[in-house]
C-alpha cells in the first residue's frame, strides 16, 4: 500500500499561471477529499468526491477553482488564474465507505505563488 | 453539521499522561468520533476512532462519555514525536461524508 499519492511536493509560480495538483488515492477507496490548508483558516475541505462524482464543492473558495475526477485513481485540482492568496498546503485524502473507515492523507503539495 | 470543539493548545511531560478533550454536544446516533494528529510538516494521520465504546489501540485510547456528547483522547505516556495538532472530528454515519476539521489543540511535550 503506497498511500495517497500526491504531486508535485513543491510547486512556485508566478500570480496569473495555471496550476494543477494532482492525487492518487489509495486503491479500492471510493471517497476522495481535497483540502486546503493555511495558518489562518486552518485545514479547509475544498470538495470531495464519491465514485468519481462530485458531491460537495461548497468549499471551493472561487471559480478560478475547478476538480476532477475522470476515474477511480486519478484526482486534479486546478487553479486559474492563480493569485498570492491562493498559497497554501493542498492535501488529497481518501476513504473506503462507512462512517467508521479513516481517512488517509497524502503528503501535500505545497503551494507557493509569487 | 455537528461541530467540536477543542482547547486550542496543551502542555504535557514527557513520559506522563495526557488527556486531550473534546466538545461534540450536538452529536447524532450515528456519527462516529474520530481523532486524528497532524505532524509538523506532514499531513494528518488517524489515530482512533468509536461510536459508544471506550477503546484502545497501539497508539491511544479513546473514552467516550456515556451522553457521547464529548469525548477525551488519552495518550498514555507521551514522547517528544506525540508534540502535533490533534483533531477530533465527527464522522457523519447518514448519507453524508463530509469531513470537517476544525481547529485541533496544539499539543507541546516537555522532555
Amino acid at each position: 500500500d503506497a498511500g495517497v499519492i500526491q504531486s508535485p511536493r513543491h510547486e512556485v509560480t508566478e500570480m496569473g499561471q495555471e496550476v494543477t495538483l494532482r492525487c492518487k488515492p489509495i486503491s479500492g477507496h471510493n471517497s476522495l477529499f481535497w483540502y486546503r490548508q493555511t495558518m489562518m483558516r486552518g485545514l479547509e475541505l475544498l470538495i470531495y468526491f464519491n465514485n468519481n462524482v462530485p458531491i460537495d464543492d461548497s468549499g471551493m473558495p472561487e471559480d478560478r477553482f475547478s476538480a476532477k475526477m475522470p476515474n477511480a485513481s486519478f484526482s486534479t485540482l486546478k487553479i486559474q488564474p492563480s493569485e498570492p492568496r491562493d498559497s497554501a498546503v493542498y492535501f488529497c485524502a481518501s476513504k473506503t465507505d462507512g462512517p467508521n473507515s479513516p481517512l488517509h492523507f497524502g503528503n501535500g503539495t505545497r503551494l507557493t505563488v509569487t | 453539521d455537528a461541530k467540536t470543539t477543542q482547547p486550542n493548545s496543551m502542555e504535557s511531560n514527557e513520559e506522563e499522561p495526557v488527556h486531550l478533550p473534546c466538545n461534540h454536544s450536538t452529536i447524532s446516533g450515528t456519527d462516529y468520533i474520530h481523532w486524528y494528529r497532524q505532524l509538523p510538516s506532514q499531513g494528518p494521520e488517524y489515530v482512533i476512532h468509536g461510536l459508544t465504546s471506550n477503546v484502545n489501540n497501539r497508539m491511544a485510547s479513546l473514552a467516550i462519555a456515556e451522553d457521547r456528547k464529548s469525548s477525551t483522547l488519552i495518550l498514555h505516556r507521551a514522547t517528544l514525536r506525540d508534540a502535533a495538532v490533534y483533531y477530533c472530528i465527527l464522522n457523519y454515519g447518514g448519507a453524508t461524508n463530509k469531513l470537517i476539521f476544525g481547529t485541533g489543540t496544539l499539543l507541546a511535550v516537555q522532555p
